[in-house]
């Protein structure tokens, strides 16, 4: 069945620690997106690729990185994890279809990565 | 530059009653527009999704939503909400990406 997956879902973790948020997807798309999401709050774009080694930043700087070498995996990586990276990471993917199509930009989520920065 | 307005950020609603979540919109051309549910914990699952045509869009779980281009709206119903309606309530504009809302916090009193 065509899904897009998320690891660790919850994730505790000291200050300093270098941590990988996994993402991989089934559906074949070629984009791909990072979400910042705190608790109550908007989403907030981190990062986002068109397709194999290609990597954009969002609207919100992150102190993150991410790396697009296979059209299924987008994985998230904090080298050093600090206290204010504590929020829920969500990943999404979409099929660009062509703009005036049903499909354009609609973008289908993984259940997220809670994360917490002790 | 496109941006969602949501301007409830809590709406509380009794088991049965009628909902109804506003969205308004600013972008420059004919929108996409959708709305997202997220319930606590999890990702964001698409109720519906507004791209031309049919200024009435049906979606899943009940919910309907009505495009209106001179009110620059796009808000979401629900004729009777059920107790799993709680939840948070995404609007979102589309241009090369999506901008959301500030989410609509929903909670359903028996």
């Amino acid at each position: 069945e065509a899904d897009i997956y998320q690891t660790p879902r919850y994730l505790v973790i000291g200050t300093g620690k270098k941590i990988t948020l996994e993402c991989s997807q089934t559906m074949g798309h070629d984009k791909m997106y990072w979400y910042q999401q705190d608790p109550g709050m908007e989403l907030h774009l981190i990062h986002y690729s068109y397709g194999v080694n290609s990597t954009e930043k969002g609207d919100l700087s992150s102190e993150s990185t991410v790396s697009r070498i296979r059209t299924e995996h987008f994985p998230l990586t904090l080298e050093s994890a600090r206290p204010s990276h504590t929020s829920q990471y969500l990943c999404a993917s979409s099929d660009p279809g062509t703009s005036g199509s049903s499909s354009y930009n609609e973008q289908f989520f993984g259940p997220g990565t809670r994360l917490t920065v002790l | 530059a496109q941006s969602v307005t949501q301007p409830d950020i809590h709406i509380t609603v009794s088991e049965g009653a009628s909902l109804e979540l506003r969205c308004n919109y600013s972008y420059g051309a004919t929108p996409y527009l959708f709305w997202y549910v997220q319930s606590p914990g999890q990702g964001l699952q698409l109720l519906l999704k507004y791209f031309s045509g049919d200024t009435l869009v049906q979606g899943i779980k009940g919910f309907e939503a009505e495009f209106k281009r001179s009110q620059s709206s796009f808000n979401l119903r629900k004729p009777s909400v059920h107790w799993s309606d709680a939840a948070e309530y995404f609007c979102a504009v589309s241009d090369y990406k999506l901008s959301f809302g500030a989410g609509t916090t929903v909670t359903v009193r028996a």
